[in-house]
């Protein structure tokens, strides 16, 4: 099983600022890799896939690099609604694992 | 508009079983491999099982293999998932998920969720 590590746990950041994301897997994963944003009480949403590739309707302010074991997630400049928590999952093989999350707070 | 529509959670005592419902709309259900997940309260995301268009391929997390079914019913436009022998560490929230990504595996779209509480 591929080990999804997310760091840090909670980002303080204030709005308008940029936040700095990272999620490294155990072993390569290629570029398969997807980010989603979960707000309180909701279900995820998808953001990111193929590492890099926004889904529909998805800002430009987010944007995903990486490849391998390491990836990162960047929010260029935090709004309101960007107060979330962040997961990474990849989908290289079976089974399926997520990142522990990162939680973007204001600061 | 895509909609997915879970049901059937709720209280179930350890040992018991429960069928979880997730009704689809606004896409073609037959062309797409579906998922469900699950988050423990407070917790992180889990994926619990994975299954094809036809039903041919399925996949389970080693946590629930042997004692979770997925299945589908095309004709229906729904998704289900029997859970027998629960314990207490089921008890999350379960959401459905189309897996709508040509060369990937996760989900597009969700479902709000449904709540599994397992407890004596």
């Amino acid at each position: 099983e591929i080990v999804m590590t997310q760091s840090p746990a909670t980002l303080s950041v204030s709005p308008g600022e940029r936040a700095t994301l990272s999620c490294r897997a155990s072993q390569s994963v290629s570029s398969n890799l997807a980010w989603y944003q979960q707000r309180p009480g909701q279900a995820p949403r998808l953001l990111i896939y193929g590492a890099s590739t926004r889904a529909t309707d998805i800002p430009a302010r987010f944007s995903g690099s990486g490849s391998g074991t390491d990836f990162t997630l960047t929010i260029s400049s935090l709004q309101s609604e960007d107060f979330a928590v962040y997961y990474c999952q990849h989908y290289n093989n079976w089974p399926l694992t997520f990142g522990g999350g990162t939680k973007v707070e204001i600061k | 508009e895509v909609q997915l529509v879970e049901s059937g959670g709720g209280l179930v005592q350890p040992g018991g079983s429960l069928r979880l419902s997730c009704a689809a709309s606004g896409f073609t259900f037959s062309s797409y491999s579906m998922i469900w997940f699950r988050q423990a309260p407070g917790k992180g995301l889990e994926w619990v099982s994975y299954i094809t268009t036809s039903g041919r391929q399925i996949y389970y997390a080693d946590s629930v293999r042997g004692r979770f079914a997925i299945s589908r019913d095309n004709a229906k436009n729904s998704l289900y998932l029997q859970m027998n022998s629960l314990r207490a560490e089921d008890t999350a929230v379960y959401y459905c998920a189309r897996d709508g990504v040509p060369g990937a595996t996760l989900g597009d779209y969700w479902g709000q969720g449904t709540l599994v509480t397992v407890s004596s």
